[in-house]
């Protein structure tokens, strides 16, 4: 059975910075891309990044270029994502997702890491 | 980044017939934006029910089909059950990076 589990949400001052872990299982991870996806509460859902399967390409949202950075360990079967830099807009709930056969088939979802990002 | 746009809410009759869209500011969608149709219901992470433009999960009832349609994707739900009644987002893919659109709520009413 696949799982994504997602770790290191809080709360953070405006500025600051977390860091955001998935932990997966049940698939050969390093076959298979990674994205993030976050939710602000009552919004709709945001593409954050992406990260093919050896990491050699990672793709970002404009509105988080050049503040956070996405990373992955096959021997670990995790990804990261560094965020730096957090704005208040930046508060939402961020999941995992593992791509499946197709690019935006995002077949796994974990249940979301909350990153809150206040005064 | 491109926009993406979506209904922002639809009402279908129980087993009635509804078709969602999604459009992208930079023209036409094709099939090389490898669309997605994702639901989501009330504190639950998101389901992918269908992806690349027509081809469906081991767990997408049958109901469910996507399509190009007008220049759009399209999501249509022939035969809505009351547990159909969710959020419904698209994703289109534009080489690399994603853009969801900002969602349909539908009600099964």
């Amino acid at each position: 059975e696949v799982q994504l589990v997602e770790s290191g949400g809080g709360f953070v001052q405006p500025g600051g910075s977390l860091r955001l872990s998935c932990a997966a299982s049940g698939f050969t991870f390093s076959g298979f891309s990674m994205n993030w996806v976050r939710q602000a509460p009552g919004k709709g859902l945001e593409w954050v990044a992406s990260i093919n399967y050896d990491g050699s390409q990672k793709y970002y949202a404009d509105s988080v270029k050049g503040r956070f950075t996405l990373s992955r360990d096959n021997a670990k079967n995790s990804v990261f994502l560094q965020m730096n830099s957090l704005r208040v807009e930046d508060t939402a709930l961020y999941y995992c997702a593992k791509q499946g056969l197709a690019s935006g088939d995002y077949d796994h979802w974990g249940q979301g890491a909350l990153v809150t990002v206040s005064s | 980044q491109a926009v993406v746009t979506q209904e922002p809410s639809l009402t279908v009759s129980p087993g009635g017939t509804v078709t969602l869209t999604c459009g992208s500011s930079t023209g036409t969608v094709t099939s090389s934006h490898y669309p997605c149709w994702f639901q989501q219901k009330p504190g639950q992470a998101p389901r992918n029910q269908i992806f690349n433009t027509n081809k469906k999960h081991s767990w997408t009832p049958a109901r469910f089909s996507g399509s190009l349609l007008g220049g759009k994707a399209a999501l249509t739900l022939s035969g809505a059950q009351p547990e159909d009644e969710a959020d419904y987002y698209c994703l289109l893919s534009y080489s690399g990076a994603q853009v969801f659109g900002g969602g349909t709520k539908l009600t099964v009413l």
